[in-house]
């Protein structure tokens, strides 16, 4: 089993500035994916980031927005860039669909 | 394309009843399946998968999930509830590739009478 550590578990942010979350995982794993989870809802896939190449993004988020970074095999960042209110979800990072782990996730407040 | 629907999004039972949360999948190649459970303000945790071999699958607390090919369905049961067991469930599904993607359903929250 993979264990995921999120960075940070819950931020409160003001609109117009960027929050980077850290996702490490404790093995190497060739997949992370970041994920959305709006108030209420289910979790909606943002992007894929794989080690060495740039992320692909769903439809609906784009890499200005969402810009990711995966230097390592163990490690992904994401960004939400200017931030507004309507940011405010909880992002999960997940390693590789195979052992679909997730971190506990960071829960974004943008006021 | 792959796609999960989860019938009810409110599903209600009594203590020690069945419980029974609907998945159906679509899929154009075999699929991986998963139940996953989120309680208020936490992570989420996987109950079950289902990859290859016996369709009946057990996973953590109790739970257990059949794929049926034939239904395209994944249906998570539990023969009798706890009222620990009160959460949000979601359904998943992704391909068989390291570069598949999980897709999930719109999750369905169980509640537990006492």
């Amino acid at each position: 089993s993979a264990v995921i550590s999120q960075k940070p578990s819950r931020d409160i942010c003001q609109r117009g500035t960027s929050l980077t979350i850290q996702c490490q995982v404790d093995s190497q794993v060739t997949m992370m994916f970041w994920y959305r989870q709006q108030p209420g809802q289910s979790l909606t896939l943002i992007a894929t980031a794989n080690q060495g190449s740039e992320a692909t993004y769903e439809s609906g988020f784009v890499i200005d927005k969402f810009p990711i970074s995966r230097p390592n095999l163990t490690f992904s960042t994401l960004t939400v860039s200017n931030m507004s209110p309507e940011d405010s979800s909880i992002y999960l990072c997940s390693a590789s669909h195979l052992e679909a782990f997730f971190g506990q996730g960071t829960r974004l407040t943008v006021v | 394309a792959q796609s999960v629907t989860q019938l009810g999004s409110h599903v209600s039972v009594s203590e020690g009843a069945l419980v029974l949360l609907r998945c159906n999948y679509s899929s154009s190649v075999p699929p991986y399946l998963f139940w996953y459970v989120q309680y208020p303000n936490q992570g989420l945790q996987l109950l079950l998968k289902y990859t290859t071999g016996a369709t009946l699958v057990k996973g953590i607390n109790g739970f257990e999930a059949e794929f049926k090919k034939s239904e395209t369905s994944f249906h998570l049961t539990k023969p009798s509830a706890h009222m620990s067991d009160a959460a949000e469930y979601f359904c998943a599904v992704s391909g068989r590739s390291s570069a598949s993607k999980i897709i999930f359903g719109s999750g369905t929250r169980l509640s537990i009478r006492p």
